[in-house]
């Protein structure tokens, strides 16, 4: 299994609402990310794990909040996000982190009312 | 600062035709750039890295450090090279920025 799945492909929740973004490799990556990438922009970073470790956060607000169960699960548990939020969220692995090539999920996009 | 630029937005040629997409970094340590892809419909994936020195689908990239840059060149490009480019440097340690990107779109 050379890819990586996220779930769901696409998510409208309130500012209100609690959910959770699901990202899954099986190729015995050590390294994930998070992403986010609004429209005709690049993917930006928000979140690097590594070992299961939190190893970067890139000033998220609090409302973003990643968890790494085991090597090959990673979530990102929203709650009251603002419409502002609306984006493609993006995960992705690696080997390690370092120079190693990053294979990407198709995206969960995500929509705040 | 750490930088990526991709000056432009669209970049659109005929079949046939040389292309090159510009990057530009800015970097104070030793770089590793990428230039990754996204065909229509499909999701990210790398193209190539400037340490693997290889050719890719035609693709090359040469990292000039005297200029900071990594441009991606194809000497004949194919319709179905038409798909948005991202430039991205690593910066050591665990963080990837991209450029803004350019849509590649080959013309028949």
């Amino acid at each position: 299994d050379t890819e990586v799945t996220q779930t769901p492909k696409h998510l409208v929740m309130g500012m209100t609402n609690k959910k959770s973004l699901k990202c899954e490799q099986h190729m015995g990556h050590r390294a994930m990310y998070w992403y986010k990438q609004k429209a005709k922009k690049p993917p930006e970073l928000m979140f690097v794990y590594s070992y299961e470790k939190l190893s970067i956060n890139e000033s998220v607000p609090s409302r973003f909040s990643p968890e790494c169960p085991n090597s090959s699960l990673l979530n990102l548990h929203l709650h009251a996000l603002q419409p502002e939020d609306s984006a493609l969220y993006l995960c992705a692995s690696s080997r390690e982190t370092g120079i190693h090539e990053q294979y990407f999920g198709p995206g969960t996009r995500l929509t705040v009312t | 600062a750490q930088r990526v630029t991709q000056p432009e937005k669209l970049l659109s040629v005929f079949k046939g035709a040389p292309v090159e997409l510009k990057c530009n970094y800015s970097y104070s340590g030793s770089p590793e750039l990428f230039w990754y892809v996204q065909y229509s419909r499909q999701r990210l994936q790398l193209l190539l890295r400037h340490i693997s020195r290889e050719s890719i689908k035609g693709f090359t990239a040469d990292l000039n450090k005297g200029e900071t840059s990594f441009h991606l060149k194809k000497p004949f490009a194919q319709e179905e090279d038409s798909a948005m480019y991202y430039c991205a440097l690593h910066t050591g340690g665990f963080k990837t920025i991209f450029g803004a990107g350019t849509r590649l779109f080959v013309k028949a």
